[in-house]
């Protein structure tokens, strides 16, 4: 069973292009959580979906940022028009059901330039 | 990917006790992280310790780390019921790979 796959693992983008970034959850999970750290800060709770549904986005900048988990294939985070401040590692876990332990992927860094 | 060991598994303790967890690790790091869990939600970060700290403070919260025994402690004075939850170490080693630890679930009896 593999873990939480995250990719890509480094992702360059110049200010104003796009971002997107891909996590498949472990196999029989539908519970999908993403958090950004900032360099030498802790990670911050962004978004946390189930399958189609957005359960609680309360982390979630209001603009130029956006999450979907599908019915099929991974959940995505986008980000729109990217500026330097998005630099940082993104990193989503998954668990099989609400209030379960969460299992952390290896991350996305987002590099601006 | 889940790394290292926390203790106990699970505590449970009386309103106004104090509670304290243990996290132990492997590898050498730039800093280890305490995260705070209540069920069905995500991680809330409580405190972030570098490598050449031994201890932090923050309101009820202290953290000691010992980088020689390669483990962490977090104690929560004059506990709550509101404290109720799992709490996570996680240690941010020095190719900034984050790992955590499968966490201790603290109940506080009121």
């Amino acid at each position: 069973n593999a873990g939480v796959m995250q990719n890509p693992r480094h992702l360059v983008r110049r200010r104003g292009q796009e971002a997107r970034l891909r996590c498949s959850p472990m196999k029989g999970h539908s519970h999908v959580y993403w958090y950004r750290q900032l360099p030498e800060e802790g990670l911050k709770f962004m978004v946390y979906l189930q399958k189609e549904n957005i359960i609680d986005e309360s982390g979630m900048p209001k603009e130029r940022f956006s999450a979907e988990f599908p019915k099929e294939g991974p959940s995505i985070l986008r980000i729109q028009q990217v500026v330097r401040g998005d630099s940082a590692a993104y990193f989503c876990a998954s668990s099989p059901r609400s209030g379960h332990e969460q299992y952390f992927g290896p991350g996305t860094r987002l590099t601006v330039t | 990917s889940q790394q290292g060991e926390e203790d106990p598994q699970a505590l449970s303790i009386q309103e106004g006790e104090n509670a304290t967890m243990n996290c132990s690790y492997k590898t050498s790091i730039n800093n280890l992280q305490w995260y705070r869990q209540n069920s069905g939600r995500g991680l809330v970060h409580l405190i972030l310790i570098r490598s050449n700290e031994r201890e932090k403070h923050s309101g009820r919260l202290r953290v000691t780390l010992d980088t020689s025994k390669k483990s962490s402690s977090l104690l929560i004075t004059a506990s709550r019921a509101a404290d109720t939850a799992s709490y996570f170490c996680a240690t941010e080693g020095n190719n900034n790979d984050m790992r955590f630890g499968a966490g201790t679930r603290l109940t506080v009896k009121p």
